[in-house]
């Protein structure tokens, strides 16, 4: 069956320790994407991609890095430098905006925790 | 800025009531508008809407856009505690691949 798959889904890290979460799809999809989930401020976008060896900054892009070295693959790292990184992140992917309007389909989520 | 609003942020309601869920939006480029609802952790697609005026249905869930207005409401009839949920409403612009989301109406539905 074709999804998105976050791994690990609960993460616990020291203070100033680099972490990276796991995010595969098996869709073909074009774009992938990072969100964080903070209670009461819904979903806020930390990096996309639309195309493999390239992506942007969203709006809370500070602390976070990734990288896109495969179509299925976008992997977030979120370092020591982000200053509240205990929160649900989120990713998904989509078609290219190119290709048609189509929704995103989500991953199940990664609950990181600062310890 | 693009912006896109919900409310109410919370709303507790008995089985069997019919409840409305508001969502408006100011932004550039208006492409789509898309509900998903989220019970504990992915968010699960319900409605994509790009067109004034026509009512997008499935079973007890309804929405409808008003590209006028700049809003969109989502109606659940006869609810159930199945329905309680955050439920999303998200923009998508023209030629980006980009979602702006709200910060979501938290629906609980009690017995």
């Amino acid at each position: 069956d074709g999804g998105i798959t976050q791994s690990p889904k609960y993460l616990f890290r020291k203070e100033g320790q680099n972490v990276t979460l796991s995010c595969e799809q098996n869709l073909n999809h074009d774009a992938m994407y990072w969100y964080r989930q903070d209670p009461g401020q819904g979903l806020r976008l930390i990096y996309y991609s639309q195309i493999v060896n390239d992506f942007q900054k969203g709006d809370i892009a500070e602390g976070y890095s990734v990288s896109r070295e495969k179509k299925e693959s976008f992997p977030l790292t979120v370092t020591s430098a982000q200053k509240n990184p205990t929160a649900f992140y989120l990713c998904a992917s989509s078609f290219n905006y190119r290709v048609g309007n189509y929704g995103y389909t989500f991953g199940s989520g990664t609950r990181l925790t600062v310890v | 800025e693009d912006k896109v609003v919900q409310s109410p942020l919370s709303l507790v309601v008995h089985e069997g009531d019919t409840v409305t869920l508001n969502c408006s939006y100011e932004v550039t480029n208006f492409r789509s508008l898309l509900w998903y609802k989220q019970e504990k952790k992915a968010p699960t697609f319900l409605f994509m809407l790009t067109s004034s005026g026509i009512e997008k249905k499935s079973g007890r869930l309804s929405s409808i856009l008003d590209k006028k207005e700049l809003f969109s409401i989502l109606n659940i009839t006869a609810t159930q505690t199945g329905d309680s949920a955050v439920y999303l409403c998200a923009h998508r612009p023209y030629n980006t691949d980009k979602l702006i989301f709200g910060t979501g109406t938290r629906l609980q539905v009690f017995p």
